[in-house]
């Protein structure tokens, strides 16, 4: 059963600086890796998606790592905004033979303060 | 382009009550999901539809949660009898396909609770 753990559950920086978000992950064959920013209130917006083939994207001041032999991943911002402030949710997708589906499993996400 | 429009936003039902989501996905997508996400967890899959079959019902616990989705396009979720433990937000989401390269667009959420 595939687990996607996220470290640190809470992270409060002030404006400017450059963090580092983990996911890590417990079945190494996955299909893709999601980084997702959820609003107070709100869905889900999709940041990033990496390919289990690819080894990173990037997207502005975002940059999302794979790992995929080591089970993990980063998503990284440069130059922290207060509007930056949210939840960040990793996400993995795993092929299941079972169904001829794929189902995506999420971590707990890791709430991010950024203090101007 | 529309997103994924869902409806109703806040629901506060007593426990034992019935109460339906409905959940309209971006025009095209042929795979629709509700997912479950209770306060401080990541979102768990309740149910995958890709056009109008179901592909993955594995986690819907199905003794008091259904879902359908006729003619493949709008869906609705419903919970009868609720409890207590089903207060959560109810997040429905569409893609393409389900193909590696697609991604996941989330609703803004059904957020019930259950008292």
């Amino acid at each position: 059963k595939q687990e996607v753990t996220q470290i640190p559950a809470a992270l409060s920086v002030p404006e400017g600086e450059n963090l580092v978000l983990n996911c890590s992950f417990t079945d190494s064959a996955i299909y893709n890796l999601q980084w997702f920013r959820q609003d107070p209130g709100k869905g889900l917006t999709s940041l990033l998606l990496i390919q289990s083939s690819q080894r990173e994207q990037t997207s502005g001041r975002l940059n999302a790592s794979l790992d995929k032999s080591s089970g993990r991943s980063t998503l990284y911002i440069a130059a922290s905004q207060p509007g930056d402030s949210a939840t960040y949710l990793c996400a993995v997708k795993v092929l299941r033979e079972e169904t001829s589906g794929s189902r995506l499993t999420f971590g707990e996400g890791t709430q991010l303060t950024v203090n101007p | 382009e529309a997103g994924v429009a869902q409806s109703p936003r806040y629901k506060i039902i007593e426990k034992r009550q019935s109460v339906a989501f409905w959940c309209n996905p971006i025009s095209g997508h042929a795979t629709l999901y509700w997912y479950q996400q209770i306060l401080g967890q990541g979102p768990k899959l309740l149910i995958q539809f890709q056009n109008n079959g179901v592909v993955d019902d594995s986690q819907l616990p199905k003794d008091r949660f259904s879902a359908e989705r006729l003619k493949g396009v709008d869906s609705t979720l419903k919970i009868q009898p609720a409890k207590l433990e089903d207060s959560a937000v109810y997040l429905c989401a569409s893609s393409p396909g389900h193909g590696p390269g697609n991604t996941i667009y989330f609703g803004e959420g059904s957020w019930l609770t259950v008292v």
